[in-house]
Order: C-alpha cells, then sequence, then structure tokens
C-alpha cells in the first residue's frame, strides 16, 4: 500500500531563514508525489509535482523538493522563510499507477514563521 | 489548473438530516473525487465520482451514507447522510483533466453537525 510520513507535524522557523519539510513514502508502484499549501479556511493548492522526469522539481512561491529513491524522501525546501509561507503543507503520493490523481496525504505540517 | 466551484461554503446543520454538497467545475475534466478532512487532520479519499455510473467508494465509506451522483463532465454531488457529530469536517472536491495529471481542489464545505 501507499503511504507518506511527514516527520514534525509542526515546524517553527523565523523570517528569512531556511524552510525545510520532510516527506518519506512507501509506494510499490513507481511513485508520482506531490506538495500542496493550504492557508487557512482554504482549499489545497498544488506546489510542486514529482512524476518520474527531473529529480530536482521546482515550484510556485520559490519552493523546491528533491526526489531521492535511495532514502525514499521527497523533502520540501525554501531558501529563505516568508511571512506568507505561514500555512498547512501537505505531502501526498498516488494510490496507484493507473491513477496519478487518486492520492493518499501525509497527516500535514503546520509551518509558523516568526518575524 | 481547473476552477472549482463548492457550494455550500460552509453549513450548520442538525442531527439527523442530509446535507448534499455542490462541486461545479470551469471545464470538463475527466476524474473527480470526493475527500474528507477532519478537525485537525489529513485528507481522507472518499469515492470517485463516476459520470454516468455509480461511484467507486474507498474502504470504510458506503454509498448509502454518501450517496455521489455525477451526471456530466463538469459537475458531481456528495450527500451526507443521517448526518451525526462525528461527520463535521471539511469535504473538498477535487478534479483532474486526466488520469495521471496533477489533481486540484475546491475552496471546500465546512460542515458543523449539531
Amino acid at each position: 500500500a501507499q503511504s507518506v510520513t511527514q516527520l514534525g507535524s509542526h515546524v517553527s522557523v523565523s523570517e528569512g531563514a531556511l524552510v525545510l519539510l520532510r516527506c518519506n513514502y512507501s509506494s510499490s508502484v513507481p511513485p508520482y508525489l506531490f506538495w500542496y499549501v493550504q492557508y487557512p479556511n482554504q482549499g489545497l493548492q498544488l506546489l510542486l509535482k514529482y512524476t518520474s522526469a527531473a529529480t530536482l522539481v521546482k515550484g510556485i512561491n520559490g519552493f523546491e523538493a528533491e526526489f531521492k529513491k535511495s532514502e525514499t524522501s521527497f523533502h520540501l525546501t525554501k531558501p529563505s522563510a516568508h511571512m506568507s509561507d505561514a500555512a498547512e503543507y501537505f505531502c501526498a503520493v498516488r494510490l496507484e499507477e493507473t491513477s496519478g490523481s487518486r492520492l493518499t496525504f501525509g497527516e500535514g505540517t503546520q509551518l509558523t514563521v516568526n518575524p | 489548473s481547473a476552477v472549482i466551484s463548492q457550494k455550500p461554503s460552509r453549513d450548520i446543520c442538525q442531527r439527523g438530516t442530509s446535507l448534499t454538497i455542490q462541486c461545479q467545475v470551469d471545464s470538463q475534466v475527466t476524474m473527480m473525487f470526493w475527500y474528507r478532512q477532519q478537525p485537525g487532520q489529513s485528507l481522507t479519499l472518499i469515492a470517485t465520482a463516476n459520470q454516468g455510473s455509480e461511484a467507486t467508494y474507498e474502504s470504510g465509506f458506503v454509498i448509502d451514507k454518501f450517496p455521489i451522483s455525477r451526471p456530466n463532465l463538469t459537475f458531481s454531488t456528495l450527500t451526507v447522510s443521517n448526518m451525526s457529530p462525528e461527520d463535521s469536517s471539511i469535504y473538498l472536491c477535487s478534479v483532474a483533466r486526466g488520469v495521471n495529471t496533477e489533481a486540484f481542489f475546491g475552496q471546500g464545505t465546512r460542515l458543523t453537525v449539531v
């Protein structure tokens, strides 16, 4: 079965500091991996995706993630945090090879950015 | 991307009643899904809405409790039946243009059952 584990339900950084949100996956099919962001009282917005092309994926708002098969990881990073990055972040993996859009989600990481 | 409109955006309902949530997309999409996000938790896939046929439900979800319709390629409804306080959640509609393309999400319906 496919699953994702997000290490750290809460991460707190200072404005301007590096953001690192961790995601490890388990998948019996070639993984498609995604990071979504959820701002308060809103739906989910796609940040970036990995679908077996380049292992370093660049997304919106300055975020990027690196797929590491040997470590079964897909950690999300941003060099310099901004106050507007405060939100909930979800890592997700596709449930099956025939539907990349059916997803299972991690538990989420709440990012706090301190001034 | 896709513009997804969900109605209602929020509701407070009495236990034992039912609520139907609508999901309208601005253009035709191949895939439509319904997710539940319980308070402070992650998202769980309820079902895949299939056009013109019965929805495909995930383990733990049944048609009697969550009947779903999808009459065409731009519209779907999810009904939460015979509600109890445990059904208080955010319900999100998700769509994808192809089988292996990224999924987009609506703003969600925040349901409180009292």
